[in-house]
Formats: C-alpha cells, structure tokens, sequence
C-alpha cells in the first residue's frame, strides 16, 4: 500500500510561508501526487497535482525530488483562512493498481494572527 | 458550488432501519466515490464506479451496498448498521476513475446510527 506519512500538526502566522512535507516511500511508476485541503464538515478540496519536479498554481507550488519519494506543498503567505488539514494522496484506484489510493492522516495547520 | 451535491445532509438512524445516502454530480464525470471518514481517521475509500460499473470494492461490509444506475447518479444504500458506522460519508467525481485525475467532492452525509 502506498502509506504516506505527514506531520500531525504545524503552526503558522498570517503571511508566512509554510511547507508540508509528505513521505511516500513506496511511490509506484505510474503514481501521481495529489495535495487536498478539508474544513471541518466539509469535502476535500483539490489544491494541486503532479508528477515530478516542480508545478505551481495560483495557490501553491508542489516540490518532487527526482527518485518521487517525498513531496513538499508550499503554501505562500498563508492567512486564516488557510487554517485546515491538509492530504497528501498517492496511489491509483484500479483493481489492478499497484498502490490503491489512500489518504493519510493529514496535516493540521493552524495559521494564528 | 461544487458540482456534487449530497442528500440529505444529516441523517439519525437506528442499527435496524433501512436508509439511503443519495450523491449527484453535475459535472459530466465518468467515475464516482465513496468514501467513509470517521472521526480523527483518514478516509477511507469504499467504492469507485467508472462508468456505471464498479471498479473497486475494499472490503466493504455487506451492510453497504452501492448502487450507480448512471453516471451522474450513485447511491449508497445501508441496512442494519451499526454504532460504529457513524461517520461522515462523501462522495466524489472525477472525469475518470484514477489516482491522476482530480476528485471533486460532495459535502457528506452526517450519519449517527443508534
């Protein structure tokens, strides 16, 4: 199974930025990297994807060193509203799939004032 | 608006009733989600349909029957729960089943059995 491991909780302040690292050890070939974030009661939201190297979007950049072990999202200059838990998901839904998708624990982020 | 709307929103029901969890994507998506979150626990995927037909099952009690009559519609139908079972249920579409393309999510289902 493809398990990731992340930090239980980070801390922050408004307008910093802050890094997430997540550890997938056992990353497949053919396995995507893909960050979620969740408000309480709510769905997760998509933030971004990718494969290797570097992708960066309007709210964040994604970091993949080259042998796809580990993976950093960056949050730029976080705010309050950035306070949630944050998923990193490897993995492929297929029967066949070497890794079956499966979210970690997440990251708690508590942006404070 | 997500594009994946969830009904009903809380649902309380004793370990002998029959019920069903509802999820519609508006989005033209291919593949369906469910998934179980329990509380301070990761989700959990329970099934993923891909075009009407289910691709993954993990090992999911019996007590949770899937049922996906189109691509824009999937249901989870649930009968004789247990405590246990209380959690927050989501459902997910994606343009098609896999771990490279994005899953929108629906808001869950609150579910308390008794």
């Amino acid at each position: 199974l493809a398990k990731t491991t992340q930090p239980i909780s980070m801390d922050s302040y408004e307008g910093q930025e802050v890094n997430i690292t997540c550890s997938h050890n056992n990353i497949a070939t053919n396995d995507y990297i893909t960050w979620y974030q969740q408000f309480p009661s709510q769905g997760p939201r998509f933030i971004i994807q990718g494969y290797k190297t570097k992708v960066t979007n309007e709210v964040a950049s994604l970091f993949i060193p080259a042998d796809r072990k580990s993976s950093t999202l960056s949050l730029p200059r976080v705010s309050l509203s950035d306070t949630a838990v944050y998923y990193c998901l490897v993995g492929d839904v297929t029967g066949g799939a070497t890794n079956k998708l499966i979210f970690g624990t997440g990251t708690l982020l508590a942006v404070q004032p | 608006e997500t594009g994946v709307t969830q009904t009903p929103r809380h649902l309380v029901m004793g370990m002998t009733n029959k019920k069903s969890l509802k999820c519609e994507q508006h989005l033209g998506h291919n593949a369906m989600y469910w998934y179980k979150q329990s509380a301070k626990k990761p989700l959990e995927l329970m099934f993923v349909y891909s075009l009407e037909e289910r691709v993954e099952n993990n090992s999911v009690p019996s007590r949770f029957s899937p049922e996906c009559p189109n691509s824009s519609h999937l249901f989870l139908h649930l009968h004789t729960l247990q405590p246990e079972d209380s959690a927050l249920y989501l459902c997910a579409s994606s343009q098609t089943a896999g771990g490279s393309y994005e899953q929108y999510f629906g808001p869950g289902t609150r579910l308390t059995v008794t």
